[in-house]
């Protein structure tokens, strides 16, 4: 069984459309992640979410908002789709701050 | 969380043992050392963590200095599937819910 789930894998799609990307994690884990990897491979974390707490890196445009249907999901929306958006964008699970994260396969989204 | 410097990039040959290393001189009392992988187009993948101690598990090895400022991924018989892009993050185990910060990392390409 996969871990750290995400759909869809892949995302094209033309600007200034919004899309969602869904993610799921059977690890029982408290907290999950946002990531994105531009272009130039830099890692970096957009969200984290834990018992209803969201910290959000303050570089993130407000198009970009996390939702947790429940502790095991936390879906990505984007508004508004610009060019610079075309990244991949990872999720990752894991049980406390300290503790190893566990991502998913990442989706790769593209801004025609 | 302290910074840390590691080498932009790494040969070995197959069947050697792998090492990579990682300073990261301002670390503080509470923070560990974390090794990540990223093997291309999959999302990284947590490999080994310590605080003091050497640490050893199925994937690899880490030695971490007495003076906790530097420290050394050991994978003891590469091959060519550890070719990949090696993260040491270092991270405090306080609360909260705030991400991996990720840097550069070290491009180990394994060779046959």
């Amino acid at each position: 069984d996969t871990a750290v789930s995400q759909t869809p894998k892949y995302l094209v799609t033309q600007m200034g459309n919004d899309k969602s990307i869904k993610c799921e994690q059977n690890l029982g884990h408290d907290t999950m992640y946002w990531y994105k990897q531009d272009s130039k491979k830099f890692l970096k974390i957009m969200f984290s979410y834990n018992n209803k707490e969201l910290i959000i890196n303050e570089t993130v445009p407000n198009r970009f908002s996390p939702k947790s249907p429940d502790k095991a999901h936390l879906n990505l929306h984007i508004n508004s789709l610009e060019l610079g958006d075309s990244a991949v964008y990872f999720c990752a699970s894991s049980q406390v701050r300290n503790q190893p994260q566990h991502f998913g396969d990442g989706t790769r989204l593209s801004i025609l | 969380d302290a910074k840390t410097t590691q080498p932009p990039s790494m040969d070995c040959a197959e069947g050697r043992a792998a090492n990579l290393p990682c300073n990261h001189s301002t670390i503080s009392g509470n923070e560990y050392v974390y090794w990540y992988r990223q093997i291309h187009s999959q999302g990284p993948q947590y490999i080994i963590h310590g605080l003091k101690n050497n640490e050893t598990n199925e994937m690899a090895s880490l030695i971490i200095t007495e003076d906790r400022k530097s420290s050394t991924l050991i994978l003891p018989h590469a091959t060519l599937r550890d070719t990949a892009v090696y993260y040491c993050i270092v991270r405090g185990s306080g609360g909260g819910a705030d991400g991996l910060t990720f840097g550069k990392g070290t491009h180990l390409i394994i060779q046959p």
